[in-house]
């Protein structure tokens, strides 16, 4: 079986400043991980995703996360907020034959 | 280049009422997959289509069906409408259906069940 969790529902930083929201995974094999972000009355975007190569991975926007297997973790962070940045923030894994799992989603406030 | 298109965008039925929902791929692609999003939850996969065949299936009953025409378009149908099913339905599309192929969301068809 295979599971995400978001460990933070919210996260309130400041413009300007950085951006970590964080995400464990469980999954028996070499998962593939992605984020996707959500803006209000918009469709899911893709950030970013990790499927076995480098395990930094950049995506965009100025995102990026870092794959550990020995923690379980896919964090996704960017040095400065933008107040564009505010939005839901999903962290998916897939495993194997085409499942996703999709965490609860963290939401992202930014204040000026 | 219009990305996925969904239709209706709103949708109000009573229990037990049949819904059906519609989902135009981006252009190019040929795998559609349908998602249920509830409020303040992550999106929940219900199926895949690849190929106007299911190939994929999260855990939802049969009363969640679909369909996929030769133009790669999607219907989702849903049969005996219960109150838990109001939700944002999601559709993505996808070229070949890789589990890693980036997934092109559309903006989603919102059912409020009475």
């Amino acid at each position: 079986a295979q599971s995400v969790t978001q460990l933070d529902s919210h996260v309130s930083v400041s413009e300007g400043t950085p951006v970590l929201l964080r995400c464990n995974y469980s999954s028996s094999y070499s998962p593939s991980l992605f984020w996707y972000v959500q803006h209000p009355n918009k469709g899911l975007q893709l950030l970013l995703k990790y499927t076995s190569a480098a395990t930094l991975v950049k995506g965009i926007n100025g995102f990026e996360a870092e794959f550990k297997k020995s923690e379980t973790s896919f964090h996704l962070t960017k040095p400065s907020a933008h107040m564009s940045d505010a939005a839901e923030y999903f962290c998916v894994v897939i495993r194997g034959s085409y499942i996703p799992t999709f965490g609860r989603g963290t939401s992202l406030i930014v204040h000026p | 280049d219009a990305g996925v298109t969904q239709s209706p965008t709103h949708l109000i039925k009573t229990r037990g009422q049949q819904v059906t929902l519609r989902c135009s791929p981006k252009s190019g692609h040929d795998t559609v997959s349908w998602y249920q999003q509830a409020l303040g939850q992550g999106p929940q996969f219900i199926f895949q289509y690849y190929e106007e065949e299911e190939r994929q299936r999260g855990n939802f009953p049969d009363r969640f069906s679909g369909h996929q025409f030769p133009n790669y378009s999607s219907e989702l149908n849903v049969n005996a409408l219960l109150l838990g099913d109001s939700a944002l339905y999601l559709c993505a599309s996808s070229l070949s259906g890789i589990s890693t192929d980036t997934q092109y969301f559309g903006p989603g068809t919102r059912l409020t069940v009475l």
